[in-house]
């Protein structure tokens, strides 16, 4: 049973340019959620899509934006990079849409220059 | 906001020593979770208590909440290299959102 995949592993971009992450979660999940991690911090909530709808959104501009595909894959676009978006991207999977446990992926390591 | 808190930031121990490490919140939770981050990859998920639960143990960890005092404690008992990690605890709302603290390092030495 594969976890929850990320592509890629690691994306070097330009300021200004745009990027966009995959996500595909466990199986059997059907909720994934995507957050931000700096160098050195905790994990940030950007949002969550359930049902192919985003659900809940945390404190990030409409630069980042989503989307939830009909087999429950995940996307992360983040538009006119900024330096300070260089950061480690999670992506977690859960089921049902509940608050229960859920699992990460390895994340994708975004370097903006 | 109740994004979690873990103190200490760091800590470090030898093999065989129990680690402690704790973590506040500012309001009512769903759930609370404790994950491990190695190196600054994925994270695993190790233990979830719900907001009737008092304790919960899990192998070599034990994880008490107090919601009253809006905190949560996570042991971990007869430590060993392998422990060497971050932790964050991510206190949980209803709808799964969790509120990752700046978490704690912690080093175990042989």
């Amino acid at each position: 049973d594969a976890g929850v995949t990320q592509s890629p592993t690691h994306l070097i971009k330009t300021r200004g340019q745009q990027v966009t992450l995959r996500c595909s979660p466990k199986s059997g999940h059907d909720t994934v959620s995507w957050y931000q991690q700096a160098l050195g911090q905790g994990p940030q909530f950007i949002f969550q899509y359930y049902e192919e709808e985003e659900r809940q959104r945390g404190n990030f501009p409409d630069r980042f934006s989503g989307h939830q595909f009909p087999n429950y894959s995940s996307e992360l676009n983040v538009n006119a990079l900024l330096l300070g978006d260089s950061a480690l991207y999670l992506c977690a999977s859960s089921a049902g849409g509940s608050p229960y446990e859920q699992y990460f992926g390895p994340g994708t390591r975004l370097t903006v220059t | 906001s109740q994004q979690g808190e873990e103190d200490p930031q760091a800590l470090s121990i030898q093999e065989g020593e129990n680690a402690t490490m704790n973590c506040s919140y500012k309001t009512s939770i769903n759930n609370l979770q404790w994950y491990r981050q190695n190196s600054g990859r994925g994270l695993v998920h190790l233990i979830l208590i719900r907001s009737n639960e008092r304790e919960k143990h899990s192998g070599r960890l034990r994880v008490t909440l107090d919601t009253s005092k809006k905190s949560s404690s996570l042991l971990i008992t007869a430590s060993r290299a392998a422990d060497t990690a971050s932790y964050f605890c991510a206190p949980t709302d209803s709808w799964g959102k969790l509120q990752f603290g700046a978490g704690t390092q912690v080093v175990v030495t042989p």
